[in-house]
């Protein structure tokens, strides 16, 4: 049972390149996440899905898109990267409302 | 707007030591409070909390929720370096099929020998 697996651990981007950070669990939860930590923050909602085909957006979506074509997948978009998107990415997926979310690893972003 | 607030924001104690960690909350459609200990990656999940006043525990660790005052704590007793960690605080709140957590800017603990 691998959990919640995200990659890459580590990527440099250079302002304006786009890329996709990968996410998928094995656990056939409905609810999935991505959040940013900066430090000081705190964890910040980016984007987040009730289930296959259903997403929408948290409280920093802006820069971000997502995208849930099955319940296992659930890849984060930078469309345009810029300096202040550099943070370390986690998603996060769980049952439902009796249980907690189960977090990836992380994604350490730098963009310069 | 909803929001998480816990503190201290770090906190340095020997081992042996017993602690304290405070969260309080302010979140629209509350559902349950969350702790969660996080050390070099990913948040591990520590306890969920949906009723006041019943204790929840684990070894040294228990926490307590105040649905009334709105707080919870994080008690951890008999500290020893491997508690050392960012301790995080998450309300979750439900709405419209949704369900999703508000994290507090965390507790970081330091135990020294």
């Amino acid at each position: 049972n691998a959990g919640v697996t995200q990659t890459p651990k580590f990527q440099v981007l250079k302002t304006g390149q786009s890329m996709t950070l990968q996410c998928a669990q094995d656990m056939n939860h409905e609810y999935m996440s991505w959040y940013r930590q900066d430090p000081g923050m705190g964890l910040r909602l980016i984007h987040y899905s009730v289930g296959a085909g259903i997403t929408d957006q948290g409280e920093v979506p802006n820069g971000y898109n997502v995208s849930r074509s099955t319940t296992e997948d659930f890849p984060l978009r930078l469309l345009s990267a810029a300096p202040s998107q550099t943070s370390v990415y986690f998603c996060a997926s769980s049952w439902g409302q009796t249980y907690g979310y189960t977090f990836g690893s992380g994604t350490r972003l730098t963009v310069v | 707007e909803d929001k998480v607030v816990q503190s201290p924001l770090s906190l340095v104690v020997h081992e042996g030591d017993t602690v304290t960690l405070n969260c309080s909350y302010e979140v629209t459609n509350f559902r349950s409070l969350l702790w969660y200990k996080q050390e070099k990656k990913a948040p591990t999940f520590l306890f969920m909390l949906t009723s006041s006043g019943i204790e929840k525990k684990s070894g040294r660790l228990s926490s307590i929720l105040d649905k009334k005052e709105l707080f919870s704590i994080l008690n951890i007793t008999a500290t020893q370096t491997g508690d050392s960690a960012i301790y995080l605080c998450a309300a979750a709140y439900s709405g419209a099929g949704s369900y999703q957590l508000t994290f507090g800017k965390g507790t970081k603990l330091s135990v020294i020998p």
